[in-house]
């Protein structure tokens, strides 16, 4: 069964300092791989899209990284702000659905504190 | 610049009751989706459309209808509210055109059935 595993369920962290989150899929092939991140009361926002042959993908502060031969994922946040307190979510999609069948982790609670 | 708008945002509902959750994007998506996400566990696919017309069911179909008589619109449907389908829904559209297709989602909508 295709399955999504993050860890850690939750994280706190102090302002300023960086993180990392994982992300361990058993979903193969895949069609592309992704990282929402899911302030509290509201939907989730797409941070990065990676298919299968690239390795890592920026946005600002948030730097994910995907190794398809071990099947995981990082997602990486340096000098973490207040507002980065949110759920993180790894998101596959198998390659038979196109990309539209996704399997989504439950996702990283992550916490700054000041 | 509205995405993906959701109504309600809050409903309670009797157990039995039905009631429509609303869905409308201004994108000119294809593909338009519905997801529940409970506590401790990553969202799940109610039903999906990929087109004006066309709708299919997901991981998670039983007691939901869905709909699609127009590109913007998606509403779920509950037939008969039951305590299990107290829950977070969301609403997703994207693009279908290749494998980096990003899903936008709205804000949501907590429904409680007592």
């Amino acid at each position: 069964k295709n399955q999504v595993e993050q860890s850690p369920q939750s994280l706190i962290i102090l302002e300023g300092k960086n993180c990392t989150l994982q992300c361990n899929y058993t979903v193969s092939p895949f069609s592309n791989l992704r990282w929402y991140k899911q302030d509290t009361g509201r939907g989730p926002v797409s941070l990065t899209i990676m298919t299968f042959s690239e390795n890592t993908k920026s946005n600002g502060r948030y730097t994910a990284t995907l190794d398809a031969d071990t099947k995981q994922s990082s997602l990486h946040i340096t000098a973490s702000q207040l507002s980065d307190s949110a759920s993180y979510i790894c998101v596959v999609s198998p390659h038979y659905s196109g990309g539209f069948k996704t399997i989504f982790g439950a996702g990283t609670r992550l916490f700054v504190k000041a | 610049n509205a995405g993906v708008t959701q109504t309600p945002k809050f409903q309670v509902l009797k157990t039995g009751q039905s009631m429509t959750l609303q869905c409308a994007q201004d994108m000119n998506h294809e593909y338009m989706s519905w997801y529940r996400q409970d506590p401790g566990m990553g969202l799940r696919l109610i039903h999906y459309s990929v087109g004006a017309g066309i709708t299919d069911q997901g991981e998670v179909p039983n007691g939901y209808n869905v709909s699609r008589s127009t590109t913007e619109d998606f509403p779920l449907r509950l037939l008969s509210a039951a305590p299990s389908q107290t829950s977070v829904y969301f609403c997703a559209s994207s693009s279908i055109q290749g494998a980096e297709t990003e899903a936008f989602f709205g804000q949501g909508t907590r429904l409680t059935v007592v």
